[in-house]
């Protein structure tokens, strides 16, 4: 079965700083999608990033960027220029048709 | 363009009784999948509905089922409710592509508390 790991309940990071949240997951598919979603405190789970495991590029969005080692199934999200609204739980998730979902991280940014 | 809504955005209920959760997929949208997430916990699926039938189910009971409708609206019931159903239910949509499904949007949820 696949699972899905974030090994870091809590980061912080100082505004204007970058940050890495790492995730790793399991499976032996070759083909899948990978996602982060942010979810602040309404709880509303918000699309931030999302990498198709076929492609070597490493997906970016603006200020978030991912590094995806498919060898090592590791898919960690850069936050650069952090900013007191990136401050929120972030989910890794892993799709085969439905969503598997990590544990979360909690980023807190300091003014 | 309407994102994907939920009602209602908050229930309380006692054991025992049924509950049903409705879900609007985003528009173009023809898949809905629901989640569960209990506090402090990443979300859990529940199922998923495409073309009018359930695709997909986790590992959840018999008494969480749902409905999908020829508009793509979905709806979840749970019934005898526990304790342990309090939780945000989490409703997501999307579209499915002849090669994969598309990226799943959320919903802002409905608060169920279960006394």
């Amino acid at each position: 079965a696949q699972t899905v790991t974030q090994s870091q309940p809590e980061m912080s990071v100082q505004e204007a700083e970058t940050v890495t949240l790492s995730c790793t997951y399991d499976t032996s598919e070759s083909d899948y999608y990978l996602f982060w979603y942010k979810q602040p405190p309404s709880r509303q789970m918000i699309l931030v990033i999302r990498q198709e495991a076929y492609k070597q590029q490493n997906a970016t969005e603006n200020r978030f960027s991912v590094n995806f080692q498919k060898a090592a199934k590791s898919f960690s999200l850069k936050i650069s220029d952090s900013q007191l609204g990136d401050a929120a739980m972030y989910f890794c998730a892993y799709e085969e048709r439905k969503l598997i979902f990590g544990q979360g991280t909690e980023l807190s940014v300091k003014p | 363009d309407a994102g994907v809504t939920q009602s209602p955005t908050h229930l309380i209920k006692t054991r025992g009784q049924q509950v049903t959760l409705r879900c609007s997929p985003k528009s173009g949208h023809d898949t809905v999948s629901w989640y569960q997430q209990a506090l402090g916990q990443g979300p859990q699926f529940i199922f998923q509905y495409y073309e009018e039938e359930e695709r997909q189910r986790g590992n959840f009971p018999d008494r969480f089922s749902g409905h999908q409708f020829p508009n793509y609206s979905s709806e979840l019931n749970v019934n005898a409710l526990l304790l342990g159903d309090s939780a945000l239910y989490l409703c997501a949509s999307s579209l499915t592509g002849k090669e994969a499904q598309e990226t799943q949007y959320f919903g802002p949820g409905t608060r169920l508390l279960v006394l």
